[in-house]
């Protein structure tokens, strides 16, 4: 089993909307958590840390459950500069080994 | 400041030939990842140091693939021979261990596309 596993898409959503991204990981012992963005052609770039109470950017809401082992993404009013591919990313409490899921496309669409 | 710089961007060669990316971190980082990212999939780790010292290399070909950080500071990741299945984004990545504040972050250089031919 993987790691980390993400619903790869592609979501193709309106401008305007809401959308909303899910992860898995496998290991309990998981002790952080980000969000990165990746531009076709480019590098991962950190979106945002996850933290255990929730947290919010602007239009980007990242959410942690630890009983069931999962991250989410909200995005809202989703914008054009918004289209690119969400990794989850996670790591362990011991090492500094990072684990990363497949990514997940969004396409936002005028 | 400075990022995480790599070279070369491209690189076009044929299979069983050599081939070296070289890598600089983010100047004081002393974790270096090398990690290969094939298109639709996330990256995978092929090797972790802390300062010149391989702490994980379990993912790393061996048979092919060898890597160095003298000094712990620049890397290169070398193939040979490179086979058609090479072909992928190498990217390396650094952190500052333990982190000054807050958890660890990762940031990434803007990768090697190597084509195997």
């Amino acid at each position: 089993r993987k790691e980390v596993e993400q619903d790869p898409g592609p979501f193709n959503v309106p401008e305007g909307a809401t959308v909303a991204f899910n992860c898995t990981y496998s290991n309990s012992a998981s002790q952080s958590f980000f969000w990165y963005r990746q531009d076709c052609r480019k590098e991962p770039k950190l979106l945002m840390s996850v933290y255990s109470s929730g947290n919010e950017d602007g239009r980007f809401t990242a959410q942690l459950n630890r009983a069931s082992q999962y991250i989410s993404l909200l995005i809202r009013d989703s914008k054009l500069s918004d289209s690119a591919t969400y990794l989850c990313v996670v790591k362990k409490n011991t090492g500094n080994q990072f684990y990363f899921g497949t990514g997940t496309s969004l396409t936002v669409i005028p | 400041e400075a990022g995480v710089v790599q070279s070369p961007r491209y690189k076009i060669i044929e299979k069983k030939q050599p081939v070296a990316f070289w890598c600089n971190p983010i100047s004081g980082h002393n974790t270096l990842y090398w990690y290969r990212q094939n298109l639709g999939q996330g990256p995978e780790l092929l090797i972790r140091y802390e300062n010149e010292e391989a702490v994980d290399d379990s993912q790393l070909p061996k048979d092919r693939f060898s890597a160095e950080r003298l000094k712990g500071v620049d890397s290169t990741l070398k193939i040979q021979p490179a086979e058609l299945g090479d072909s992928a984004v190498y990217l390396c990545a650094s952190s500052l261990d333990p982190p000054p504040s807050g958890k660890n972050i990762q940031y990434f250089g803007a990768g090697t596309r190597l084509s195997v031919l």
